[in-house]
């Protein structure tokens, strides 16, 4: 079975600070892991992907994620909050031609 | 590439009508998967079609239902609206399953208002 866990509903950091939200999944298969980000009133959209490549995976806008298959993590991260970061973000896993979302994270920057 | 593009954006019904909401994935992607997004329950997964056949399907009642054409355009249909029904209904392509790309492109969503 497959299932994703986002450890924090919200998460408030201030401009320039570093961001990590975390997320851990569950999974019977080797997994393809994404992270999404959803601003308010907006579809979602890709920030980066993990597909068995390399275990540190570069995405948009500076964030980042590794993937740790002995922690089941893929937590996401970034150096330095902009203000422009504050939206919602998904940890999604997928399998069997589908997608599990995690419940979200807010992230809210603080100028 | 044009990117997935949903019709209406916005709708508002009264309970017991049913509506009718349309999805155009991108060029060459052939899945076609809809969700429906509240803040209560977040993100659930509706259907998914590839190839006009439905593939997966989630936990809703029948009154959700879906269809999507040979252009691989999806519609999906919600009969006997209820309140509960009031929330973002997001629609994904991507391309077909067994791709090491296989990230869902979202659509901007339609949002439906029951009252």
């Amino acid at each position: 079975a497959q299932s994703v866990t986002q450890l924090d509903s919200h998460v408030s950091v201030s401009e320039g600070t570093p961001v990590l939200l975390r997320c851990n999944y569950s999974s019977s298969y080797s997994p393809s892991l994404f992270w999404y980000v959803q601003h308010p009133n907006k579809g979602l959209q890709l920030l980066l992907k993990y597909t068995s490549a390399a275990t540190l995976v570069k995405g948009i806008n500076g964030f980042e994620a590794e993937f740790k298959k002995s922690e089941t993590s893929f937590h996401l991260t970034k150096p330095s909050a902009h203000m422009s970061d504050a939206a919602e973000y998904f940890c999604v896993v997928s399998a069997s031609n589908q997608f599990y979302f995690g419940t979200g994270t807010s992230l809210t920057v603080i100028p | 590439k044009a990117g997935v593009t949903q019709t209406p954006r916005y709708l508002i019904k009264t309970r017991g009508q049913q509506v009718t909401l349309s999805c155009s994935p991108i060029s060459g992607h052939r899945s076609v998967s809809w969700y429906q997004q509240t803040p209560g329950q977040g993100l659930q997964f509706l259907f998914e079609y590839f190839s006009e056949t439905q593939r997966n399907k989630g936990n809703f009642p029948g009154r959700f239902s879906g269809r999507q054409f040979s252009n691989s355009r999806s519609e999906m249909n919600v009969s006997t609206l209820e309140l509960g029904d009031s929330a973002l209904y997001l629609c994904a392509s991507s391309l077909p399953s067994g791709s090491l790309y296989n990230e869902q492109f979202f659509g901007p969503g339609t949002r439906l208002t029951v009252l």
